[in-house]
């Protein structure tokens, strides 16, 4: 079974430039989670989908950050535009579906992103 | 809250136990669940427990869950080198069934 898939692995980037990301999640699984993981720190919910809906944005800075998941499979995450403050790595999961059993997250390999 | 802390870094002999503590504060969490980080990896779902229970032993891993407390522990026995990483605790809770992840541990396997 293929994993969760991201890119770019490496991205840098001035700021205020924009950036996205892509994942590609494990097949049929109907939740998609985006995180972002800062040095030395435990990653932090961005949004999380259920199939293509957006199940919780609460902690998304929606000034700059956007995401969607069209047809429900992949996935981007954009910033427009960036901040120093957002480098760090931004991580995808999903799991089967959201809210049954111990809700397994399978992660991706993430994206490190570095703001200059 | 749901703040769920660890401490920073544990060193250990090859060879030893390894104990990994976390504390959280949503006592409505359902379950709690420990991962793993290898350098350049994302995360690995090691081990979980389901909030009912206090223990749960899987191979070399046992993990124990003081409800009352909030504190959740993973110990590793006979520590490899190959257990270096970084281990997060997280908790699952509210009715997003979101999880929320520690500060993580990182831990160093002296050969």
């Amino acid at each position: 079974e293929a994993g969760v898939a991201q890119s770019p692995r490496y991205k840098i980037i001035e700021k205020r430039q924009s950036v996205a990301f892509w994942c590609n999640p494990i097949s049929g699984h109907a939740t998609l989670y985006w995180y972002q993981q800062i040095l030395g720190q435990g990653p932090k919910l961005l949004i999380q989908f259920q199939n293509n809906g957006v199940v919780d944005d609460s902690q998304l800075p929606k000034d700059r950050f956007s995401a969607e998941r069209l047809k429900g499979v992949d996935s981007t995450l954009k910033i427009q535009p960036a901040k120093l403050e957002d480098s760090a790595v931004y991580l995808c999961a999903s799991s089967p579906r959201g809210g049954i059993s111990y809700n397994e997250q399978f992660f991706g390999p993430g994206t490190r992103l570095t703001v200059l | 809250g749901e703040d769920v802390e660890q401490s920073l870094f544990l060193s250990v002999r090859e060879g030893d136990s390894s104990v990994i503590n976390c504390t959280y504060t949503d006592s409505s969490s359902t379950y709690l669940y420990w991962y793993k980080q290898e350098p350049g990896a994302g995360l690995q779902l090691l081990t979980y427990i389901f909030s009912n229970m206090d223990m749960k032993q899987d191979q070399r891993l046992t993990v124990l869950l003081n409800k009352k407390d909030k504190h959740l522990s993973l110990r590793i026995a006979d520590t490899q080198t190959g257990d270096s990483a970084i281990y997060f605790c997280a908790e699952l809770s509210g009715g997003y069934q979101k999880v929320t992840f520690g500060t993580g541990t990182k831990l160093q396997v002296i050969p």
